[in-house]
């Protein structure tokens, strides 16, 4: 089926403003992962979910951020009160289990966020 | 929980090899191999298990060592389309996470 989708591709936003970003994972994929990249940099976990199990935040980086995922399909990265820091591209992952090599990352084309 | 990789960045002309290396100051179950282009998604290349194996695919090769809690990726003969920035995953032993690396920026020429 198809890959990892995510939208919007880009988004600008004004500081202070909240915005929400969307993942579609793959089909019967039942883990899915926010990573934050900003520019030339490497890829920072923010937030990890499997299956029902409680998800793992211990990346978010402050309070301002939280994600939700319905059940095993769309997950929503959310951003309040956005500050020039949040600036990066949000990449979004999902893979078939979370050991051995199911559990390879598909990666979506991620979210190019702009705070100005 | 970050791995380390070297260099940060490498430049090379076409045909030549290159090794990438990541280390981790913690226990590993497996090493994942990622790569990713400008504007792009990183893209899979190739996952290495506990038990010190070597992976190739095409001429790209990994090799992972568990007791020094390192992998190298072997590039050889690079043509220009291996240009990107590859990352190491680490998974480390009992744990359901994956961390990746800074990155290394491989640019190869004509």
């Amino acid at each position: 089926g198809a890959g990892v989708s995510q939208s919007p591709s880009n988004k600008v936003t004004e500081k202070g403003k909240d915005v929400e970003l969307r993942c579609d994972p793959i089909s019967g994929h039942t883990a899915l992962y926010w990573y934050r990249q900003r520019l030339g940099q490497g890829l920072e976990f923010l937030i990890y979910f499997q299956g029902n199990s409680a998800p793992d935040k211990s990346g978010l980086p402050s309070d301002r951020f939280s994600a939700e995922r319905t059940g095993e399909s769309v997950s929503t990265l959310t951003i309040q009160r956005t500050q020039q820091e949040d600036s990066a591209v949000y990449l979004c992952a999902s893979s078939l289990g979370t050991s051995g090599p199911i559990f390879v990352r598909y990666f979506g084309p991620g979210t190019r966020l702009t705070v100005l | 929980q970050q791995p380390v990789q070297s260099p940060q960045a490498v430049i090379l002309r076409e045909g030549e090899d290159a090794v990438i290396n990541c280390s981790s100051s913690k226990a590993l179950y497996s090493v994942h191999w990622y790569r990713q282009k400008h504007g792009e998604a990183p893209i899979f290349l190739m996952i290495l298990l506990k038990g010190g194996e070597q992976k190739g695919h095409d001429k790209i090769s990994a090799s992972f060592n568990e007791k020094k809690q390192q992998s190298s990726l072997y590039l050889t003969a690079s043509q220009l389309s291996y240009s990107g920035t590859y990352f190491c995953g680490t998974l480390e032993t009992g744990a359901n996470n994956l961390f990746f690396g800074t990155g290394t920026r491989l640019t190869v020429i004509p």
